[in-house]
């Protein structure tokens, strides 16, 4: 079956340095991937999202790598800025590709803390 | 708007009590979903409507009801419930074509609290 899994659960950087957090997944067939950042005390926001058919995608100060290979996608969140501090999880769609609304499947999270 | 609006924030109840959870967007979206998330803990799928009728319940226990009155409002009834049901409960939607596009928009969520 599909699990999505990150490998650390906090992240300290320093206000102003690049982040990266990491994120694993089993299912070779999965297609489609989400990141969202959870803020305390509110619901999940959408910050990007990839397809298999591309390894890279920028948005404004972030970019989500996908390694096929190895089954593992990144979120880089450059020049880090207090309001970054969240929780940020990697999700994918459960169900198989081509089906209809299914929901998500989210990863355990990383908790990022941006140093003054 | 790309608002989804659940209500009430908090909500505090017996075990014994009756409460609804209501949930409402205006973006055209006929898939919603309800998601259950624990502290330090990632979200995890409840149920799911699509084009308003009941697609997937993830063994959800019955002393939860999900109704999906219209496209736009989502509703989760409570009874019964016991301490361990104390969590984050969240609301989203998203186009029903999983193809094309299954961002999902969520909620700010409902905190419960079961005593």
């Amino acid at each position: 079956g599909e699990s999505v899994g990150l490998h650390l659960p906090t992240l300290s950087v320093q206000e102003g340095d690049n982040s990266i957090i990491n994120c694993a997944y089993s299912n070779s067939a999965s297609d489609y991937f989400i990141w969202y950042k959870q803020e305390s005390g509110k619901g999940p926001q959408f910050i990007i999202d990839i397809r298999s058919n591309m390894d890279k995608r920028q948005g404004q100060r972030v970019t989500v790598l996908l390694n096929k290979t190895v089954k593992h996608l990144s979120l880089q969140i450059a020049a880090t800025q207090p309001g970054d501090s969240a929780v940020y999880f990697c999700a994918e769609p459960k169900g198989e590709a081509g089906g209809g609304a299914d929901g998500l499947t989210f990863g355990k999270g990383t908790h990022l803390i941006i140093q003054p | 708007d790309t608002e989804v609006t659940q209500t009430p924030k908090h909500l505090v109840m017996g075990m014994t009590n009756k409460k609804s959870l209501k949930c409402e967007q205006h973006m055209g979206h006929r898939a919603m979903y309800w998601y259950k998330q624990k502290a330090k803990k990632p979200p995890e799928l409840m149920f799911v409507y699509s084009y308003e009728k009941l697609s997937i319940n993830e063994s959800v226990p019955s002393r939860f009801s999900p109704e999906c009155p219209n496209s736009s409002l989502l509703n989760l009834h409570l009874h019964a419930l016991q301490p361990e049901d104390s969590a984050l409960y969240l609301c989203a939607s998203s186009q029903s074509d999983r193809v094309s596009n299954t961002e999902a928009f969520f909620g700010q969520g409902t905190r419960l609290t079961v005593v």
